[in-house]
């Protein structure tokens, strides 16, 4: 089982739309989310990180952490051509105190 | 404020040679970590210095090594280099250690082995 699975996607949506992006991890003693944006051919991002369970709020991104089901997800609101990238969710292994990536969600935004 | 810079941007370097990247960080942060991405296994952690230790350490052989300096820049050093080894290897600076929270890349090295 891989540690931090992301869906490859594309995964696409209108304009306006709300965008979900989807993280499982493996390790069950994790305590620290990231959630980062990497356009092609530049450097990833932070968009959010997370540490308690439930939601976080910062502009038009939400980010959800549910640790009993190991899940956290990002939600884009009204989404925007702007945000077409790739989406990387990352964990810090609570055995290991290790950064783990996701391979990324690429995300399309459609005018 | 500056931006965390890496140096060179570009690489191109033969196998069996060894390589030396340099790191940068936003003034005042003292904790750097070290990434490799490739288009097969992503972005993989190699390591985290912070006040001149390393903390961590990825899953990758000991031809990977780095250090940190008294000023927070680092080095990473790659020796015996091998045609896998190319990819865009990047660093990240953070205020505190890494699971601390924020911490924010550099434009990365491209590194290729020929």
């Amino acid at each position: 089982q891989k540690e931090v699975e992301q869906n490859s996607g594309p995964l696409s949506v209108p304009e306006g739309a709300i965008a979900s992006l989807n993280c499982t991890y493996s390790d069950r003693g994790s305590q620290s989310f990231f959630w980062y944006r990497q356009y092609s051919g530049k450097s990833p991002e932070l968009i959010m990180f997370i540490y308690s369970n439930g939601d976080k709020e910062d502009g038009r991104f939400t980010a959800q952490l549910n640790k009993a089901s190991q899940y956290v997800s990002l939600l884009i609101r009204d989404s925007q051509p702007s945000d077409s990238a790739t989406y990387l969710c990352a964990v810090i292994g609570g055995s290991n105190y290790k950064l783990t990536f996701g391979k990324g969600t690429l995300l399309t935004v459609n005018p | 404020k500056a931006g965390v810079t890496q140096t060179p941007r570009y690489l191109i370097k033969t196998r069996g040679q060894q390589v030396t990247l340099s790191c940068s960080p936003i003034s005042g942060h003292r904790s750097v970590s070290w990434y490799q991405q490739t288009p097969g296994q992503g972005l993989q952690f190699l390591f985290e210095y912070f006040s001149e230790t390393q903390r961590n350490k990825g899953n990758f052989p000991g031809r990977f090594s780095g250090r940190q300096f008294s000023n927070s820049r680092s080095e990473m050093n790659v020796s015996t280099l091998e045609l896998g080894d190319s990819a865009l290897y990047l660093c990240a600076s953070s205020l505190g250690r890494l699971a601390g929270g924020e911490q924010y890349f550099g434009p990365g090295t491209r590194l290729t082995v020929t």
